[in-house]
Formats: structure tokens, sequence, C-alpha cells
């Protein structure tokens, strides 16, 4: 089937920490993302890939980083200058609608992390 | 920038009742919308998205939403609730940018 894969799916790290989540997609699609979600405040844009080798800042960027090397894999790592980072992490891939600039996204199924 | 706001947190209805989740967004242009449905622990599916055409657009589960540019709203409806439809509901907005942005969410609880 296809489909998106996170994983872990939970995560438990120390304060100062680096930690590297995955996410893999066997759907073909060229855009793959990263959201945040925390309670109360819907889902927030960390990273968005739209080709290979390439992505773009989010809305909340900062304690983040991630590679784009290949179409299926889109890891994010969260540093330790992320203040915050216990969290839902989503990640989705998209498909581009027709000839627009907007993409259908397919989700992952999370990875929660948690900072001890 | 598009942004989107859901302006109930907790919906309660009772099974067989009919559901009306709000959505309203803030976008210069005709915005591209969808509806996400989550359950606990869960990632999102897709429940339905307008990008053109009709303005009222049918989904997956039953249920249907009306975009209504005069109001900036895509409001998600269905008609008999089931105990299966409790969950988090999320609309979001997207542009020419290949971003998608999310509204805070409604929660649902169907009562027996």
């Amino acid at each position: 089937d296809g489909g998106i894969t996170q994983s872990p799916k939970y995560l438990f790290r120390k304060e100062g920490q680096n930690v590297t989540l995955s996410c893999e997609q066997n759907l073909n699609h060229d855009a793959m993302y990263w959201y945040r979600q925390d309670p109360g405040q819907g889902l927030r844009l960390i990273y968005y890939s739209q080709i290979v080798n390439d992505f773009q800042k989010g809305d909340i960027a900062e304690g983040y980083s991630v590679s784009r090397e290949k179409k299926e894999s889109f890891p994010l790592t969260v540093t330790s200058a992320q203040k915050n980072p216990t969290a839902f992490y989503l990640c989705a891939s998209g498909k581009t609608q027709g000839r627009t600039g907007a993409n259908v996204l397919t989700f992952g199924a999370g990875s929660r992390l948690t900072v001890l | 920038a598009q942004s989107v706001t859901q302006p109930d947190i907790h919906i309660t209805v009772s099974e067989g009742a009919s559901l009306e989740l709000r959505c309203n967004y803030s976008y210069g242009a005709t915005p591209y919308l969808f509806w996400y449905v989550q359950s606990p622990g869960q990632g999102l599916q897709l429940l339905l998205k307008y990008f053109s055409g009709d303005t009222l657009v049918q989904g997956i589960k039953g249920f249907e939403a009306e975009f209504k540019r005069s109001q900036s709203s895509f409001n998600l409806r269905k008609p008999s609730v089931h105990w299966s439809d409790a969950a988090e509901y999320f609309c979001a907005v997207g542009a020419d940018d290949y971003k998608l942005s999310f509204g805070a969410g409604t929660t649902v609880t169907v009562r027996a």
C-alpha cells in the first residue's frame, strides 16, 4: 500500500540532545512537509520541500533542520536550539492539483517527541 | 499570507443529529480549501477539498462543505452524525505557494 511512514512513533530525549525524526513516502509525490501540532494551536508549518535538494522554511523553522536528498525521504532534526520541542510532529507529502500552485496533502501517523 | 479561523473549539452533538463546523479564511485571491479529520494520536485524513467550480463540495463519510466567497467561509456539514464521527476537525487554506495553513481545530464529541 502506498503511504507515509514516520518513525519512531514515540521518542524521548534529554534536554540538549539533537534528535532526528524519519519520514518516508512511496506515493511518488514531489512535495514533502513537516508540521508541529500542539494542543489548541492546530498545525504549524516547520519546513517544506517542493523538489529534491531544495526546501523552504515555514512559520516556525527556528531550532529545526531538514534535508531532502531523495524524493522519498524528508528527515527532520530537532536541535538543542529548539526551546520547547515537546510536541506531536506530522509529516506529509503533497501532490499538485492540476495547474495550481497548491498541493493536496497526505499525512503520516505522526511522531510524539517528549523532552525529559 | 493566508490564514484560517475555526471559531468553535469544541462541539457536542447527539448521535443522529446534524453537524455544522464553521471555518473562515483570510486570503486576497481565490483560495484552495480543505477539511481534514484526525482521530486521537493519529495523522490527518482528507475529507474534502475545493479548488474551483461548484461551491458545494461532497466528501467522504457523508460530509459536505460549501464555499461562500462573500462570507469568506467554508463550513463543513453532515446531516446525521454517527458515534464514529467523534474526532478533531481541521480546516485549511492553500494558495499558489504550495503552503497549507491550518486552523486550530474543532473537537467533536458525539453523545448517545
